[in-house]
């Protein structure tokens, strides 16, 4: 079954450091995510994605965040100076046509 | 924004129980996702069911879109279960979903 893969699937950081988190969406989907859980808390959208740019970004996505689609699979989140709060699960996610999300297992952030 | 409300919070539950799960949202949607997020922090997809009734195994959901509200039942709870269980909504879709997610459900099935 086509599933969404994400790496790393947990990544240490220091404060400042710039982090690329990674995904490859199920194939022949169009859209893609990136979602947020900060530890205890719920999942919060971050930025959909569709046809080589932005479709909609949320407050928390801010300066700092960018996504790329630098090839035919991959899709990836870029935070250029991490902070002690960017710590969080990080789940990338993608939908075709029928607007039904499949999620990946995730990327565990620590910023120590 | 779309508000999502989940109850109950908590729920602890023998195996073999029965459990039914509860989300209410302040709008139309045109699209209602239930997920599991396992211990491990994976979340699964369980039912995608912006309106009517499904069911796989031992799980169904029920969403009545007009009254705004979608339920989830667990039968005969095993461990396994055991868990947070979101409900996502989408009021429009556009070019591309935007889910809102609920606070979610913490579920511990004991033996």
């Amino acid at each position: 079954e086509p599933e969404v893969t994400q790496t790393p699937s947990h990544q240490v950081t220091q404060m400042g450091q710039e982090v690329i988190l990674r995904c490859v969406p199920i194939s022949n989907h169009l859209y893609f995510y990136w979602y947020r859980q900060i530890l205890g808390q719920k999942v919060e959208f971050l930025v959909s994605f569709y046809n080589n740019e932005i479709s909609e970004k949320s407050e928390i996505f801010d300066d700092q965040f960018s996504v790329e689609r630098p090839d035919g699979s991959n899709f990836t989140l870029k935070i250029r100076s991490t902070k002690l709060e960017d710590s969080a699960m990080y789940f990338c996610a993608s939908s075709g046509i029928t607007g039904e999300l499949f999620f990946g297992e995730g990327s565990r952030l620590t910023v120590l | 924004g779309i508000q999502v409300e989940q109850s109950p919070p908590d729920l602890i539950l023998q195996e073999g129980a029965n459990s039914t799960l509860r989300c209410n949202f302040s709008d139309s949607v045109n699209n209602l996702q239930w997920f599991h997020q396992n211990p491990w922090g994976q979340l699964i997809n369980l039912f995608y069911i912006p309106s009517g009734t499904k069911q796989n195994g031992r799980l169904s959901a029920t969403t009545v879109a007009t009254e705004r509200y979608s339920l989830l039942y667990i039968s005969s709870s095993q461990t396994t279960d055991s868990g947070v269980y979101f409900c996502a909504v989408e009021r429009w879709a556009g070019t591309a979903s935007k889910l809102t997610f609920g606070t979610g459900t913490r579920l511990q099935v004991t033996l």
